[in-house]
């Protein structure tokens, strides 16, 4: 019963490098979520997919993009990357749309250092 | 592993004894309320839930108390163990809305 799935878990970059973070979830949810996770703070919407097909800026879009490749994946990739992007990525996924009162359910993050 | 949070508050409570968490939720349009666990190095697990029609809801070991009068929200964890130790925070979603904000935490420390 693998729930979200997040790779890599690690991830060293230099500023500049682009990279794709990818999440797969294994439990027929609509919904799937971007977030990042900064000390002291919580955590921040980035992106989210409602349904396959459809994506729409959260909190803090600027410098990322995102894919919903079907139902099951939704990666988050970063162009360029700065320094300011080192933060801990989490993925969730919940099983209904807008208003249903679901909970969402969290992969176990890639941690990304950007140099 | 990383630090969730370098200065969070922290509750250290004895092992066996009742563990008290509060949040005070953000957002009068907010209708839903999650509290999560995430230990180190993990993601946040989803612990309890709680609609805005409900004052109380209990799971194992675990109470969710909500008083929208004052905006607060708590978690009691019955006979605290060892594997409780972790942090805990609260969602709220906005009614209508894919937004949830989500508290910073509070640690707990279960003390043998």
């Amino acid at each position: 019963n693998a729930g979200v799935t997040q790779t890599p878990k690690f991830q060293v970059l230099k500023t500049g490098q682009s990279m794709t973070l990818q999440c797969a979830q294994d439990m027929n949810h609509n919904s799937m979520y971007w977030y990042r996770q900064d000390p002291g703070m919580g955590l921040r919407l980035i992106y989210y997919s409602a349904s396959e097909g459809t994506t729409d800026k959260g909190e803090v879009p600027n410098g990322y993009n995102v894919s919903r490749l079907n139902k099951r994946e939704f990666s988050l990739r970063l162009e360029s990357a700065a320094p300011s992007q080192t933060s801990v990525y989490f993925c969730a996924s919940s099983a209904r749309a807008l208003g249903s009162n679901q909970p969402q359910h969290f992969g176990d993050g890639t941690r990304l250092s950007i140099l | 592993g990383e630090s969730v949070g370098l200065h969070l508050p922290t509750l250290s409570v004895q092992e066996g004894d009742n563990s008290i968490i509060n949040c005070a939720y953000s957002n009068s349009a907010s209708d839903y309320f999650i509290w999560y666990k995430q230990e180190s190095g993990k993601g946040p697990q989803f612990i309890i839930d709680i609609r805005s029609n409900m004052d109380k809801r209990q799971g194992q070991r675990v109470t969710v108390l909500l008083n929208k009068t004052v905006k607060h929200l708590s978690l009691q964890i019955a006979a605290t163990q060892p594997g409780d130790s972790a942090v805990y925070f609260c969602a709220e979603n906005i009614r209508g809305t894919y937004k949830y904000i989500f508290g910073t935490g509070t640690r707990l420390k279960v003390l043998a």
